[in-house]
């Protein structure tokens, strides 16, 4: 089994629809995130999560809405979406230590195509 | 501001034909620099990280370079399995990476 395992891997919605993307991590990581990626841009970090806290939140439309029960499982709810947030959305996780780097592990990826 | 710059966009190379891919930046604090393989359609995967100019890794094909600007991740005789997008990406803080846009390799046989 992956690492970091997302589903689902294609989703399609509509404007008006509620749909949710989930993560889990298999390697007992203590932060997780969720990164956007659209064409000829770079990853976007949208939200971190440290020991199940908050940490970061990256000036994101509150269309978008994380939630982290536990240090293994991550979702991202989406709401009332517009096209132009097709993209790949990246989960990762990442074991937070002290002031040196960390390597962050991505999942799969979960391609989002609003209509 | 924190800037993280990837040349070339795109770069063909015969199978055999060694080559280099740049990645320049402009932080205040560098935690670490990460290089990261994406194929199409698939999440990155990671393949090396650098904290310090000097510092060089190696894994199969590749080897990672760090000065104090730029990281080079050099390619000798690829082959065409190594077609990918390269990611370069710089910490500064415990949270995040800030990414490049990406070098799409494409190795012909």
């Amino acid at each position: 089994e992956t690492g970091v395992t997302q589903t689902p891997r294609h989703l399609v919605m509509g404007m008006t629809n509620k749909k949710s993307l989930k993560c889990e991590q298999h390697l007992g990581h203590n932060a997780m995130y969720w990164y956007k990626q659209s064409a000829k841009k770079p990853l976007e970090l949208m939200f971190v999560y440290s020991l199940e806290e908050r940490v970061e939140n990256n000036s994101v439309p509150s269309r978008f809405s994380p939630e982290c029960p536990n240090s293994s499982h991550l979702f991202l709810h989406l709401h009332t979406l517009q096209p132009e947030d097709s993209a790949l959305y990246l989960c990762a996780s990442s074991q937070l230590q002290g002031s040196s780097g960390n390597t962050i592990y991505f999942g799969e990826g979960s391609w989002l195509t609003v209509v | 501001e924190d800037q993280v710059t990837q040349s070339p966009e795109a770069l063909r190379l015969q199978e055999g034909e060694s080559s280099s891919l740049n990645c320049s930046y402009t932080v205040s604090g560098l935690r670490g620099l990460f290089w990261y393989r994406q194929d199409p359609g698939k999440g990155p995967e990671f393949l090396f990280t650098l904290y310090s100019a000097g510092e060089e890794k190696e894994k199969e094909r590749l080897k990672a370079t760090l000065t104090k600007k730029e990281s080079f991740l050099h390619i000798t005789a690829p082959k065409p399995e190594d077609s990918a997008t390269y990611l370069c990406a710089v910490q500064t803080g415990a949270n995040n990476l800030f990414f490049g846009t990406g070098t799409r390799l494409t190795v012909i046989p």
